[in-house]
């Protein structure tokens, strides 16, 4: 089996930079994506291949890697930017795809 | 824009099968290099990827499931589909169908459903 392990939560005021990471053994040759799920509705690509941004996603969205953890960035967080968050990726065979267990974003 | 749409019952008994279907409308299921995946979201929990399909039939399944299910595609109709027997309550969950654009080993879902809710319950 393969895990991607996120924090459960993660609280910012309005304006501060939030800050979710994701930590996966086969992250340092695997590319991750991320997701941003509001309550009922269908999940929104936020970030692909690490660090590539989907067109109209807004600019304060950011994706980086380093080693064995990817990370999605919101500088200036929103209060709409409230939702939980799952990064995805596979393992170092390319034949397992998993989703993180997703981080609560909490914009407060 | 490339649109999709989930339907099929929103209630299945445990040990039956659960039957979903995917209609893609907005462009061809069979142009470009994309497949198109099942992914699900439990009540109380977190997404888990199911499966997907390429047009040609070709297919991927997370194997903690694997026994259970099948994906297949329906490209003169512009679907495809999900089949995942003897399922109990643990199934219950809102079913997402999701274009899925892989390349260089990189995988990632750009277009996704609205999603359907199917329950588990006799």
């Amino acid at each position: 089996s393969y895990e991607l392990t996120q924090p459960p939560s993660v609280s910012v005021s309005p304006g501060q930079t939030a800050r979710i990471t994701c930590s996966g053994d086969a992250l340092p040759k695997k590319y991750a994506s991320w997701y941003q799920q509001k309550s009922g509705q269908a999940p929104v690509l936020v970030i692909y291949e690490d660090n590539k941004r989907p067109s109209g996603i807004p600019e304060r969205f950011s994706g980086s890697s380093s080693g064995t953890m990817v990370t999605l960035s919101i500088s200036g967080a929103q209060v709409e930017d409230e939702a939980d968050y799952y990064c995805f990726s596979t393992d170092s065979s390319g034949s397992l795809w998993v989703f993180g267990g997703g981080t609560e974003l909490t914009v407060l | 824009q490339v649109q999709l749409q989930e339907s099929g019952p929103g209630l299945v008994k445990p040990s039956q099968t659960l039957s979903l279907t995917c209609t893609v409308s907005g462009g061809s299921i069979s142009s470009g290099s994309y497949f198109w995946s099942w992914i699900r979201l439990p009540a109380g929990k977190g997404l888990e990827w199911i499966g997907r399909i390429y047009p040609s039939g070709s297919t991927n399944y997370n194997p903690s499931l694997k026994s259970r299910v099948t994906v297949s595609v329906d490209t003169s109709k512009n679907q495809f589909s999900l089949k995942l027997s003897s399922v109990t309550a643990a199934d219950t969950a809102v079913y997402y169908c999701a274009r899925d654009t892989c390349s260089g080993g990189s995988c990632y879902f750009d277009n996704w459903g609205q999603g359907t809710l199917v329950t588990v319950s006799s």
